[in-house]
């Protein structure tokens, strides 16, 4: 199967933009999801197929491709995002693959 | 609203058979969605354990492959997990999910239940 990469923390100030990046050779031919995790709570899926957003999610959450490595980007950070982010993808033959998470802390 | 619920044992002892079953509401399972399970050991990242689709199609994580299967059962809506020769390292959070996607690779979880805790022990 293939692997996400991850970094294990980013630190952001309100207001602020916080990038958080997901690498992966595969990634230039499969979708990518992002999901937010707070604690004690099950995931919520913010982006789907690159840079779509569910309804209900923030216009604040923004997901971008280049190359291989795609970036979900929280615009405005509030304290209430907070939380762990995962990326996801999935390949054809049905494997799906988490990144090994990312703690947004709002400083 | 889709709304997913699981319910089996929190405790199996090692060696047995994990079994889990997740009651799904809201939402006609016999449709053509892809159904499935993610664990999350305590402290640690997510895991895709396996998806079925239309009943009779499944796909499995390579690493629990040879231990695990996903049924549904229309009658009852509802999506089981089956794992066998469980140890210690499959102590987790259990999660039921629904992915959304037109296709394999556009795949994702668009509705997770609130999760069970199995811990495995003696």
């Amino acid at each position: 199967s293939f692997e996400l990469t991850q970094p294990p923390s980013v630190s952001v100030s309100p207001g602020q933009t916080a990038r958080i990046t997901c690498s992966g050779d595969a990634l230039p031919n499969q979708f990518t999801s992002w999901y937010q995790q707070k604690p004690g709570q099950a995931p919520v899926l913010v982006i789907f197929k690159d840079s779509e957003r569910p309804s209900g999610i923030p216009e604040r959450f923004s997901g971008s491709v280049s190359g291989t490595t795609v970036t979900l980007t929280i615009s405005g950070v509030e304290a209430e995002d907070e939380a762990d982010f995962y990326c996801q993808s999935a390949d054809t033959r049905g494997i799906l693959v988490f990144g090994g998470g990312t703690k947004v802390t709002v400083l | 609203q889709v709304h997913l619920q699981e319910s089996g044992p929190g405790l199996v002892k090692p060696s047995e058979t994990l079994s889990l079953n997740c009651v799904v509401s809201g939402h006609s399972i016999s449709s053509d969605f892809y159904w499935g399970w993610v664990r999350q050991p305590p402290g640690k990242g997510l895991q895709w354990i396996g998806t079925v689709y239309n009943s009779d199609n499944a796909y499995y994580n390579p690493s629990l492959n040879s231990r695990v299967h996903i049924s549904v059962d229309t009658s009852k809506n509802h999506v089981s997990l089956t794992l066998t020769s469980v140890t210690a390292a499959d102590t987790a959070v259990y999660y039921c999910t629904k992915e959304r996607g037109t296709n394999l690779a556009t795949r994702a979880i668009e509705n997770w239940g609130q999760g069970t805790l199995v811990t495995v022990s003696s």
